[in-house]
């Protein structure tokens, strides 16, 4: 399983864009990058998945470069309703996932 | 994607009672999963719940302490056995979305808070 590294904590302002980089130096060639958001009290909630380059949805952007030994979530004007753990994680391949979570990054937003 | 309910939401239980969490999942999936977090750490991965047969334990989880059922394609339950206050945690139950699998998108409950005195 690839091990990810990432930030224990962030703060931001509202209204700012955040960017949380995740390093995951020996991920594997069928491994995806995911990241996920956890409120208190509540599971986490997957917010975006990429193989290579950028993906986008509606919630946030996904930067992974060519060699995929890293990736960067990009959230766009934050607001205090995004204050949560977001976790980066490597997918095992092989057909079938067992996902393993990091420590995650805990996303303070300050107005 | 996948709903998955879970119950009790909390619990408060007694040092060596054995409590039952039952997780439902609103479609079938093919991989279900339990977790556990303690209060402000990270999750752990207990164990994969197999459809049709014994679950898959991880390093430093054991069967006779948190033994698992998984009798269909949507229904899971983990039992946290002869409890103590360091099994005072939350357990959150997770699936792999059908055709989703390879990918390890995973959807979750809203957790299971126990706490054992």
């Amino acid at each position: 399983l690839a091990k990810t590294t990432q930030p224990i904590s962030m703060d931001s302002y509202e209204g700012q864009e955040v960017n949380i980089t995740c390093s995951h130096n020996n991920i594997a060639t069928n491994d995806y990058i995911t990241w996920y958001q956890q409120f208190p009290s509540q599971g986490p909630r997957f917010i975006i998945q990429g193989y290579k380059t950028k993906v986008t949805n509606e919630v946030a952007s996904l930067f992974i470069p060519a060699d995929r030994k890293s990736s960067t979530l990009s959230l766009p004007r934050v607001s205090l309703s995004d204050t949560a753990v977001y976790y980066c994680l490597v997918g095992d391949s092989g057909g079938y996932q067992k996902v393993t979570f990091g420590t995650g990054t805990k996303l303070q937003v300050i107005p | 994607s996948a709903v998955i309910s879970q119950k009790p939401s909390r619990d408060i239980c007694q040092r060596g009672t054995s409590l039952t969490i039952q997780c439902q999942v609103d479609s079938q999936v093919t991989m279900m999963f339990w977790y556990r977090q303690q209060p402000g750490q990270s999750l752990t991965l207990i164990a994969t719940a197999n459809q049709g047969s014994e679950a898959t334990y991880e390093s430093g989880f054991v069967i006779d302490k948190f033994p698992i059922s998984r009798p269909n394609l949507t229904f899971s339950t983990l039992t946290v056995s002869n409890m103590s206050p360091e099994d005072s945690s939350i357990y959150l139950c997770s699936a792999l979305d059908r055709g989703r699998e390879y990918t390890g998108e995973l959807f979750f409950g809203e957790g299971s808070r126990l706490t054992v005195l």
